[in-house]
């Protein structure tokens, strides 16, 4: 299984600030994955990050807005930019485990309240 | 991937076994049955998956029905660590990527 550390595990930010959300992961791996999770809702995924490559935004979310980087195997940051109240949520990120075929890993989220 | 439908909550007292339906009446062939759950202030926690035939392992077993329109997680002794958002999610075995979580079942294991 893999283990996997996000930081800052929270924090409170103003509004028209930026947050870089990091996930460190105990094994290099291919993929991986970001999360939101808003308040009282599931999980939506944000996008996919190839080490290499550009992220994958899933319809709704924008690099501008949610850049991502994926500078080795082991390693992911997500920024969220230019904060508004309504990017109060937890965000997530995970990975595929080899395990059992195509089991994901979560890490502990980051619970991010915007004021 | 195929829609699924839950229950939004359900009870179970401590020791007896849960068991959670999922409606996946749209499923393809192709597509398996995936449980994950989230304790509440943790990341989702995967928990079994199946395609056609029942599943067990050390967490809990996964019925599927015949026509695969149906599945059942079952928890044998819920105990009050099994208190969770249960999450059903119907995806395209041999894919890597996404995995599309619904609103899930609140249950709550109560002594």
């Amino acid at each position: 299984s893999a283990v996997i550390s996000q930081k800052p595990s929270r924090d409170i930010c103003q509004r028209g600030t930026s947050l870089t959300i990091q996930c460190q992961v105990d094994s290099q791996v291919t993929m991986m994955f970001w999360y939101r999770q808003q308040p009282g809702q599931s999980l939506t995924l944000i996008a996919t990050a190839n080490q290499g490559s550009e992220a994958t935004y899933e319809s709704g979310f924008v690099i501008d807005k949610f850049p991502i980087s994926r500078p080795n195997l082991t390693f992911s940051t997500l920024t969220v930019s230019n904060m508004s109240p309504e990017d109060s949520s937890i965000y997530l990120c995970s990975v595929e485990g080899y395990r059992v075929a195509h089991e994901q890993f979560f890490g502990p989220g980051t619970r991010l309240t915007v004021l | 991937d195929a829609k699924t439908t839950q229950p939004t909550s359900m009870d179970c007292a401590e020791g007896r076994a849960a068991n959670l339906p999922c409606n996946h009446s749209t499923i393809s062939g192709n597509e398996y049955v995936y449980w994950y759950r989230q304790i509440h202030s943790q990341g989702p926690q995967y928990i079994i998956h199946g395609l056609k035939n029942n599943e067990t392992n050390e967490m809990a077993s996964l019925i599927i029905t015949e026509d695969r329109k149906s599945s059942t997680l079952i928890l044998p002794h819920a105990t009050l660590r099994d208190t969770a958002v249960y999450y059903c999610i119907v995806r395209v075995g041999g894919s890597y990527g996404k995995l599309t979580f619904g609103q899930g079942t609140i249950l709550t294991v109560h002594p």
